[in-house]
């Protein structure tokens, strides 16, 4: 089956660095990745979707500037988490699919991001 | 735009017993899809059953069944001989055809009890 890997499975970082976040597509071509934020006991709220060699579309609301989103090949998409905050800590999901018009999301396991 | 709700934020059952999750949801369009995705404590988003808007029969998957009501914008999952592993929070979400975008329901927190 499909199989998205992100690295690092969690992070702690101090207020003022920047985390990076990697999200893979292990065994197919994701020609469509999303990047999505779950605080605790919530949904999950979709944050940008990013198409490989283009720029990302962010949702209303997500700074563009805060999280840089980066999709540079059909297999690694990365989210970049600039100047980070205690508010930013939160746990930071990406799914990939492949193909135009909907495919299946494939999940990856996610990263929990605490920034003290 | 469209909208998934899921009126039980928590269940709990015994186990080997059935359980029934609702979900409603908004929209004007004719063509879509439905998911239920479980998340167990790991995290992992698991995709359980999918509901092509266009098929009048309900999708089973082993023990999860759906019952899909079109004209009445439902779409309950019906979990059989529950099991300890089905423990899990449990999102509807929303796909319209064509579109890239999924849209989750805010979760149900199913406790399966030994």
């Amino acid at each position: 089956g499909a199989v998205v890997s992100q690295h690092p499975s969690r992070v702690i970082c101090k207020s003022g660095t920047s985390v990076k976040i990697e999200c893979r597509s292990l065994d197919f071509q994701a020609t469509t990745m999303f990047w999505y934020r779950q605080f605790p006991k919530q949904s999950l709220m979709l944050m940008a979707t990013s198409n490989e060699g283009s720029k990302a579309t962010y949702e209303q609301g997500v700074e563009k500037d805060k999280f840089l989103i980066n999709h540079a090949s059909l297999t690694l998409s990365t989210l970049t988490v600039t100047s980070a905050h205690p508010e930013d800590s939160s746990f930071y999901i990406c799914s990939a699919c492949w193909g135009a018009g909907y495919n299946e999301q494939f999940f990856g396991p996610g990263t929990r991001l605490t920034v003290l | 735009a469209q909208t998934v709700t899921q009126s039980q934020p928590e269940m709990s059952v015994q186990e080997a017993e059935t359980v029934t999750l609702s979900c409603t949801y908004d929209t004007s369009e004719n063509n879509y899809y439905l998911f239920w995705y479980k998340q167990p404590p790991s995290r992992q988003m698991i995709l359980v059953i999918r509901q092509e808007a266009y098929k009048q029969q309900n999708a089973t998957e082993n023990r999860f069944s759906v019952n899909f009501q079109k004209a009445a914008k439902s779409f309950s999952l019906k979990i059989s001989d529950s099991q300890l592993g089905d423990t899990a929070m449990y999102f509807c979400a929303f796909i319209l055809f064509g579109n890239e975008k999924l849209t989750f329901g805010t979760g149900t927190r199913l406790t399966i009890i030994p």
